[in-house]
């Protein structure tokens, strides 16, 4: 079983809707991140998360530290949110552990 | 501009030679990652460091060898290339409790 599990793997959305990517981890850990992947794009970090919501524009991410579980969550989703999105953790060696990620297509 | 700049984007080089890939950052940041990025495989991590002069191995070193002489600079060579290795790499940094910034890649193609 994999330290960091994403799901769905896999997300169609229609332009404008609301999308939940969930990401659930077995291990200690520092901090959360979320990471953008355009289609043969470079990596974008979206959020680091410890505790708590964080809010970036149409981007809203949580953490619950009690039950090991975050969600990304996209307002208003749009086209260009289509990308692959990767949970991952970091734990107390300042390495991340990541999630298979999550690809997003959001058509128009 | 501020960042992390990886060099080249794009290479192809033949089974054997040496390749190395350039990673440089102007955050200052301790740590330095490389990383390889493959289908079914996800973000693989190669080697590490978490200051000049200190170097350890990731989840898949065989193959790689590293140095760290400045804090700026974290190069990464294929002493001998495979098609194994033909990957998407990314070079990343961090800082503790500052998160990490990731370089845009380097598609390398061993033929």
């Amino acid at each position: 079983k994999n330290e960091v599990e994403q799901s769905p793997q896999n997300l169609t959305a229609q332009e404008g809707e609301f999308i939940t990517i969930n990401c659930s981890y077995s291990v200690g850990i520092s901090a959360l991140h979320w990471l953008q992947q355009h289609p043969g794009g470079g990596i974008v970090s979206l959020f680091m998360l410890s505790s708590g919501k964080k809010k970036h524009g149409r981007l809203i991410a949580t953490i619950n530290i009690q039950e090991k579980h975050s969600s990304l969550h996209i307002t208003a989703s749009h086209p260009r949110d289509s990308a692959v999105y990767i949970c991952a953790v970091e734990n107390n060696t300042d390495k991340l552990i990541f999630g298979t990620g999550t690809r997003l297509q959001v058509f128009p | 501009d501020a960042g992390i700049t990886q060099s080249p984007r794009y290479k192809i080089t033949e089974t054997g030679r040496q390749v190395t890939l350039m990673c440089h950052q102007t955050w200052s940041h301790s740590y330095m990652f490389w990383y390889r990025q493959d289908l079914g495989h996800g973000l693989r991590l190669i080697y590490y460091s978490a200051a000049a002069d200190i170097t350890d191995k990731g989840e898949v070193p065989d193959g790689y060898v590293v140095s760290r002489s400045k804090t700026e600079n974290f190069p990464l060579t294929l002493e001998s290339a495979t098609r194994s290795q033909t990957s998407v790499y990314f070079c990343a940094s961090s800082e503790s409790g500052y998160g990490y910034t990731f370089g845009s890649g380097t598609r390398l193609t061993v033929v």
